[in-house]
């Protein structure tokens, strides 16, 4: 059982336009965390959300957490070719956990 | 400063061949974890140790034993493989609980059992 889907699972769109992607659950998660993997390589963390309706920018990057702690979306404006890889939300069930769930991960092209 | 380091790189093994993937991290940190990555599935936890001398399961760890041989070491073991193991193969290290729960990755070995 998958406890974190994200959605679209595929998403490719043109250099400068907007885009966002998603991620659910049924279940509460004390924190939530975006990853962004190239290929050949393991993810690399983007950013940690942990309070219910919190906000974080990065750069073009927009991370907002769900006021119940159950989603979460990632917005990216005017996307880059550079913005291309693997997206993967993942997160802790449990406050003091460290075991991560991820997500099903989005695949994103951006086409020059 | 590698950080995370993963050998091999690429393996191919004969089902019921056995194979030890090693994982080792420069970075002081607590915590160790072993994950599969397979198409449309993200990452799923095969096992992890929190700390020195401790290992537990995952979400998958039917197939596999580790060993976290000292703080910076920590192996993943296939007895006898089988196709259904064919796989990417990620080791990460944190902090844990003690930090703020991220993780860093090694650069994946991928392993297909014929």
């Amino acid at each position: 059982t998958q406890l974190l889907e994200q959605s679209p699972q595929f998403l490719s769109i043109q250099e400068g336009e907007n885009l966002t992607v998603y991620c659910n659950s049924s279940s509460v998660f004390s924190s939530l965390q975006w990853y962004r993997q190239e290929p050949g390589e393991g993810p690399v963390l983007l950013v940690t959300v942990v309070t219910g309706g919190e906000v974080k920018k990065l750069k073009r990057l927009t991370f907002q957490f769900g006021d119940a702690r159950k989603d979460s979306s990632l917005h990216i404006t005017a996307a880059q070719p550079g913005d291309t890889g693997l997206y993967l939300c993942a997160g802790a069930r449990v406050f003091g956990n460290e075991k991560l769930t991820f997500g099903t991960g989005t695949r994103l092209t951006i086409i020059p | 400063n590698a950080g995370v380091t993963q050998t091999p790189k690429f393996q191919v093994l004969k089902t019921g061949q056995s194979m030890t993937l090693q994982c080792a991290q420069d970075m002081n940190h607590n915590s160790m974890y072993w994950y599969r990555q397979d198409p449309g599935m993200g990452l799923r936890l095969i096992y992890y140790s929190a700390s020195e001398g401790t290992t537990d399961k995952g979400e998958v760890p039917n197939g596999y034993n580790v060993s976290r041989l000292n703080k910076r070491e920590f192996s993943l073991r296939l007895e006898s493989a089988a196709p259904s193991q064919t796989s990417v193969y990620f080791c990460a290290s944190g902090f844990g609980t003690s930090g703020d729960n991220e993780q860093f990755f090694g650069p994946g070995t991928r392993l297909t059992v014929l």
